[in-house]
């Protein structure tokens, strides 16, 4: 069983670019829950995607979206990239999208926007 | 707005000694509490979790004490070890479902 795998480790823009980041579920999980964590802070919700539907989105501006694909896999775009957006973007699955499923983190993606 | 206040944000521990770190909450939805473990590099790996009809819960070395009245819970870790040197994070879930809402994060240092 592998765990939860994101891609690429790191990646460097410029500002106003678009970026996709992907990541692959831990097997048997149907839940993938995005997360941006900037430097020394905690992880905050973007969206979950439950079965290739958006479950939930936190606040977060349009020009965060995501896919989620019939094998679970999941993709995060931004567009118009800005400054701020550079952090530690968190993959993460669960078995279900219940409200005590565990959440399994994957590695993380470190965007650097210049 | 910050749904989870965290706080030390850093800790220093002599090796052997107790780890507190502390997490209240406001959102009265929340029925779920995990605690993560993050390493530089590593995504945050769940700990232990609880559930608001329990007031404590205690795995191995770690214990997670909750008071839903004060709407406060805490992370003791006994016997600290340089191994646990990490930034831990609270967060809460509620009936919406598994979306987490996590504290800002507490660096924690033992030194051996």
């Amino acid at each position: 069983e592998t765990g939860v795998t994101q891609s690429p480790t790191h990646l460097i823009k410029t500002r106003g670019q678009q970026v996709t980041l992907r990541c692959s579920s831990q097997s048997g999980h149907n839940t993938v829950s995005w997360y941006q964590q900037a430097l020394g802070q905690g992880p905050q919700f973007i969206f979950q995607y439950y079965r290739e539907e958006e479950n939930g989105r936190g606040n977060f501006p349009p020009r965060f979206s995501g896919l989620q694909f019939p094998n679970y896999s999941s993709e995060l775009n931004v567009n118009a990239l800005e400054l701020d957006d550079s952090a530690l973007y968190l993959c993460a699955s669960s078995f279900d999208a219940g409200a005590r499923e565990t959440q399994y983190f994957g590695p993380g993606t470190r965007l650097l926007v210049l | 707005q910050q749904q989870v206040k965290q706080s030390p944000q850093s800790l220093i521990v002599q090796k052997g000694g107790i780890s507190i770190i502390n997490c209240a909450y406001e959102n009265t939805a929340f029925d779920y509490f995990p605690w993560y473990q993050q390493f530089p590099g590593k995504g945050p790996a769940l700990l232990i979790a609880i559930r608001p009809d329990v007031s404590e819960k205690k795995e191995g070395r770690f214990t997670i004490s909750f008071n839903k009245s004060a709407k406060q819970f805490s992370l003791h870790i006994m016997d600290s070890q340089p191994g646990d040197s990490a930034t831990y994070f609270c967060a809460a879930s509620g009936n919406a479902g598994n979306m987490l809402t996590f504290g800002g994060g507490t660096r924690l240092m033992v030194k051996p």
